[in-house]
């Protein structure tokens, strides 16, 4: 079963615009992951955060985490039609022991118009 | 290219027949994972796998669900007598052992596109 929720649903914006997509879960996790989906490239892994980090950069993406609201945010800067896919965030239960099941959230279907 | 392979792509079977997919994870990685999705819906877990050990079965896999690791390299996944319900990517996916840095990070594949009629 899914542990969150994605919101919005779908967002469309012009290129060079930002877009920002917020995630929620509902357990104690011990990280929380980014992903992209498109039909190219399947799904592919954006950026991971820790339980006890609040914010993380990679180029253009930013990721912020509330442990205290249970949510997360990706901003993605000056985007680019490329940037279009579905974006997922996916949690890692804080329950010890080796397994990495990744729990997924519904996604957000993201459009970047030249 | 050594990223993680899926066969078949897509498959199309009939109601009631046995299907069985076939996942090559990244050859380093000893941790493998079977996903399933639908259209619109994040990807939902199913098993995963540490070497040939299966360690975890969701309980959204009946017993028609059946996965193996034999020697702790590929893995096949089968569903026996479909239904309509099964129809879905089936993903599989990969990572590397606790302790390396990105242990965390999973490496998808493309995905099998099942369809059930």
């Amino acid at each position: 079963s899914q542990q969150g929720e994605e919101d919005p649903q779908a967002l469309s914006i012009q290129e060079g615009e930002n877009a920002t997509m917020n995630c929620s879960y509902k357990t104690s996790i011990n990280n929380l992951q980014w992903y992209r989906q498109n039909s190219g490239r399947g799904l592919v892994h954006l950026i991971l955060i820790r339980s006890n980090e609040r914010e993380k950069h990679s180029g253009r993406l930013r990721v912020t985490l509330d442990t205290s609201k249970k949510s997360s945010s990706l901003l993605i800067t000056a985007s680019r039609a490329a940037d279009t896919a579905s974006y997922f965030c996916a949690t890692v239960f804080n329950r010890g022991g080796n397994n990495r099941k990744l729990i997924w959230g519904l996604g957000t279907s993201l459009a970047v118009n030249p | 290219d050594t990223g993680v392979s899926q066969d078949p792509r897509h498959k199309i079977t009939k109601r009631g027949q046995n299907v069985t997919f076939r996942c090559d994870p990244i050859s380093e990685h000893n941790r493998l994972y079977w996903y399933r999705q639908t259209l619109g819906q994040g990807p939902e877990f199913l098993t995963y796998f540490q070497n040939e050990a299966q360690l975890e079965k969701s309980r959204l896999l009946s017993d028609r669900f059946s996965a193996e690791r034999p020697k702790g390299s590929f893995s096949t996944l089968e569903i026996q007598r479909t239904e309509q319900g099964d129809s879905a990517m089936y993903l599989c996916a990969s990572s590397h052992p606790p302790g390396q840095s990105s242990y965390n990070e999973q490496f998808f594949g493309p995905g099998t596109r099942l369809t059930v009629l």
